[in-house]
């Protein structure tokens, strides 16, 4: 069974600067996606970024990159210049092939990342 | 850009009740999934669906839970006697197939 571990509950970055989000994962598939959602208080889940497996070079959104290890199955958010729309619990979440073509994301505990002024 | 919309914000049920969540996934979509998330704890897949029959379930998703996609916009998921565990935020989510999921903004099922 596939599982994504965040092994920080909480981080705290002053804004202006640059936090690492971290997360690792398991599983037996060799083709496969992950996902870093953010989930402000408001509670909406909101995707950041995406990075597929086969792809070598790492994603990057704006201010958001990740650093992807597969051999590692390391999957870290680097995010940049941080904002204070930024705080929010930020969750890595990994995507697994169902049956008949569909999907489901397997989501870690997440981290609560605060930006202070 | 096109919007996964969930009905009501929030729900407050009496325990033992049934309650129906509402969904409108993107009209384009063709999958589509019910998460659940207990408060301070992370989203949990409960069942995906496509071509009008369920992919597939959760050990969460038992005889109280039902899935259902009544004309060619909504899609519902049913509990048919809550219980307090119940309580949680229900997440409808919607995809075209090997794209992200597209989240709608969650409905807070508060049972009492």
């Amino acid at each position: 069974a596939q599982t994504v571990t965040q092994s920080q509950p909480e981080m705290s970055v002053q804004e202006a600067e640059t936090v690492t989000l971290s997360c690792t994962y398991d599983t037996s598939e060799n083709n496969y996606y992950l996902f870093w959602y953010k989930q402000p208080p408001s509670r909406q889940m909101i995707l950041v970024i995406r990075q597929e497996a086969y792809k070598q070079q790492n994603a990057t959104e704006n201010r958001f990159s990740v650093n992807f290890q597969k051999a590692a199955k390391s999957f870290s958010l680097k995010i940049s210049d941080s904002q204070l729309g930024d705080t929010a619990m930020y969750f890595c979440a990994f995507m697994t092939h169902l049956q008949g073509g569909s999907e489901k994301l397997v989501f870690g505990k997440g981290t609560k990342l605060t930006v202070n002024p | 850009e096109p919007e996964v919309t969930q009905t009501p914000s929030h729900q407050v049920t009496q325990m033992g009740q049934e309650v129906i969540l509402r969904c409108v996934p993107i009209s384009n979509h063709l999958y589509f999934y019910w998460y659940r998330q207990i408060l301070g704890q992370k989203v949990e897949f409960l069942v995906s669906f496509y071509n009008n029959e369920i992919s597939e379930k959760s050990e969460i998703f038992d005889d109280q839970f039902s899935v259902e996609r009544p004309d060619g916009s909504n899609f519902t998921l049913k509990i048919r006697s809550t219980k307090l565990e119940d309580s949680a935020m229900y997440f409808c989510a919607s995809t075209q197939g090997y794209q992200p999921q597209h989240f709608g903004d969650g409905t807070r099922l508060s049972i009492l």
